[in-house]
C-alpha cells in the first residue's frame, strides 16, 4: 500500500545544530508540504513544493530549508536549530492542487 | 493575520448528542473548505469537504453547512461517538496555485 512517512518519530537536538527531518511517500504526489503544530497556532505552512526542483516558502519558512530532488522526498531541515523550533512537524503529499492532502504521523523535535 | 479562525478552542457533547463545530474565514477568495481530523500521536485525516458552489455536504453522520455570505461554515456530527473525540481542523485554499490554511483547531470530547 502507498503511504508517506516520516522519519524519526521523536527526536532531541541541542540549540545550534542542524536537523534534518525525512519525509518519503509512495504515492508518487507531485505536491509535498511541511506543516508545523503548536498550541495555540493549529497547523502552519513552513515549505511547500509543487514538482521536483520546485520549493516555496510558507507562512513561517525562517530558519527551516527543503529540497526536492526526486518526487518522493521532502527533507526539512533546520539550519540551527533554535528553542522556537520545538515543536510537531507534519509532512503531508497531495495528488492534485484541488484534493485533500495525505498527513505523515509527525515528528516531534524537541530542542534544548 | 489568520485568515482561517476556530474561535472555540474545545467543545464537549454527549454521545448520541449533536456536534456542532464552527470556522469562520476572512479571506473572500477561499473556495474550496476542508475538514481534517486528529487523534494524538497521528498525522490529521481528510474528513469532509465542500466546494464554494455548495451549501451543504453530507457524508453519512457528517455534515459541512457552508454560508459564504457571512464567510462561516460548520461541521454536524450526529449523533456524536466516543471516537469522534479528537481535534478537528478546518482548512480553506483559494482556486489559485496555493496549500491549505489551516484553523487552530478545536479539540471535540464526546462524553459516554
Amino acid at each position: 500500500d502507498a503511504e508517506i512517512t516520516q522519519s524519526p518519530r521523536h527526536k532531541i537536538t541541542e540549540t545550534g545544530r542542524q536537523v534534518t527531518l525525512a519525509c518519503h511517500q509512495t504515492w508518487n504526489h507531485n505536491n509535498m508540504f511541511w506543516y508545523r503544530q503548536d498550541l495555540g497556532h493549529g497547523l502552519r505552512l513552513i515549505h511547500y513544493s509543487y514538482g521536483v526542483q520546485d520549493t516555496n516558502k510558507g507562512e513561517v519558512s525562517d530558519g527551516y530549508s527543503v529540497s526536492r530532488s526526486n518526487t518522493e522526498d521532502l527533507p526539512l531541515t533546520l539550519e540551527s536549530a533554535a528553542s522556537s523550533q520545538t515543536s510537531v512537524y507534519f509532512c503531508a503529499s497531495s495528488e492534485s492542487l484541488m484534493g485533500g492532502y495525505t498527513f505523515g504521523s509527525g515528528t516531534r523535535l524537541t530542542v534544548v | 493575520d489568520q485568515q482561517v479562525k476556530q474561535n472555540s478552542p474545545s467543545l464537549s457533547v454527549q454521545e448520541g448528542r449533536i456536534s456542532i463545530l464552527n470556522c469562520d474565514y476572512t479571506n473572500s477568495m477561499f473556495d474550496y473548505f476542508l475538514w481534517y481530523k486528529k487523534y494524538p500521536a497521528e498525522g490529521p485525516t481528510f474528513l469532509i469537504s465542500i466546494s464554494s458552489i455548495k451549501d451543504k455536504n453530507e457524508d453519512g453522520r457528517f455534515t459541512v453547512f457552508l454560508n459564504k455570505s457571512a464567510k462561516h461554515l460548520s461541521l454536524h456530527i450526529v449523533p456524536s461517538q466516543p471516537g469522534d473525540s479528537a481535534v478537528y481542523f478546518c482548512a480553506a485554499r483559494t482556486s489559485g496555485n496555493t496549500p491549505l490554511v489551516f484553523g487552530k483547531g478545536t479539540r471535540l470530547s464526546v462524553i459516554a
